[in-house]
């Protein structure tokens, strides 16, 4: 079976442009889960969402991003306008009951 | 509220000796345990979970841990370190069955030692 699979593995952007970040989770899952990875903050949980619902947004870190999870096959994360500071590694991941979590190999950002 | 302390940013050891991957945490609910192992450029992969079942649960590739309560710690243990262990791992708790707000540790990585 095909793991959860991200879009696109790099990205290298200005700041100010809009990065668009692309998730299919594995089919049957019905959590989603996106998080951040960097040096200094390790591995932050940004939101996650149930049956294509938001339930935690949490730790979304300002209104420059948002998550959309349209159906059940498919989330994004948008950062819009983009900084530097946002260069980080993008998770998602997805689940079902019984608690593992599974990522994918994650989106590499890098805003100059 | 969850929370996970990992001891020990790098961990170093020669190849053949024991590895032990120290994390402490912190539940206000009986928890769920888990590591999981990044290699550079990838993603996280599930190692092994403590879900309240046996208290010594068994991985991948060797590995296992043991959930103690009275010491607030899941400790990863591996018998005889392999150059193919390099990597960082992460020890992540959660609030049990139908929570599924993970808190991740800072990460662990592992250097052998040939």
């Amino acid at each position: 079976d095909a793991g959860v699979i991200q879009s696109p593995r790099h990205e290298v952007t200005e700041m100010g442009q809009e990065v668009t970040l692309r998730c299919k989770p594995i089919s049957g899952h019905d959590y989603l889960f996106w998080y951040r990875q960097t040096m200094m903050r390790g591995l932050e949980l940004l939101i996650y969402f149930n049956n294509n619902v938001p339930i935690d947004d949490s730790g979304m870190p300002e209104d420059r991003f948002s998550a959309k999870m349209p159906n059940a096959s498919f989330s994004t994360l948008k950062i819009q306008p983009s900084e530097p500071r946002d260069s980080a590694v993008y998770f998602c991941a997805s689940s079902s009951i019984g608690n593992t979590i599974y990522f994918g190999e994650g989106s590499w950002l890098t805003v100059v | 509220a969850q929370s996970v302390t990992q001891l020990g940013s790098h961990v170093s050891v020669s190849e053949g000796a024991l590895v032990l991957l120290r994390c402490n945490y912190s539940s206000s609910v009986p928890p769920y345990l888990f590591w999981y192992v990044q290699y550079p450029n990838q993603g996280l992969q599930l190692l092994l979970k403590y879900t309240s079942a046996a208290t010594l649960v068994k991985g991948i590739n060797g590995f296992e841990a043991e959930f103690k309560k009275s010491e607030t710690s899941f400790h990863l243990t591996k018998p005889s370190a392999h150059m193919s262990d390099a990597a960082e791992y992460f020890c992540a708790v959660s609030g049990g069955s139908g929570t599924y707000k993970y808190i991740f540790g800072t990460g662990t990585r592992l250097k052998v030692l040939a």
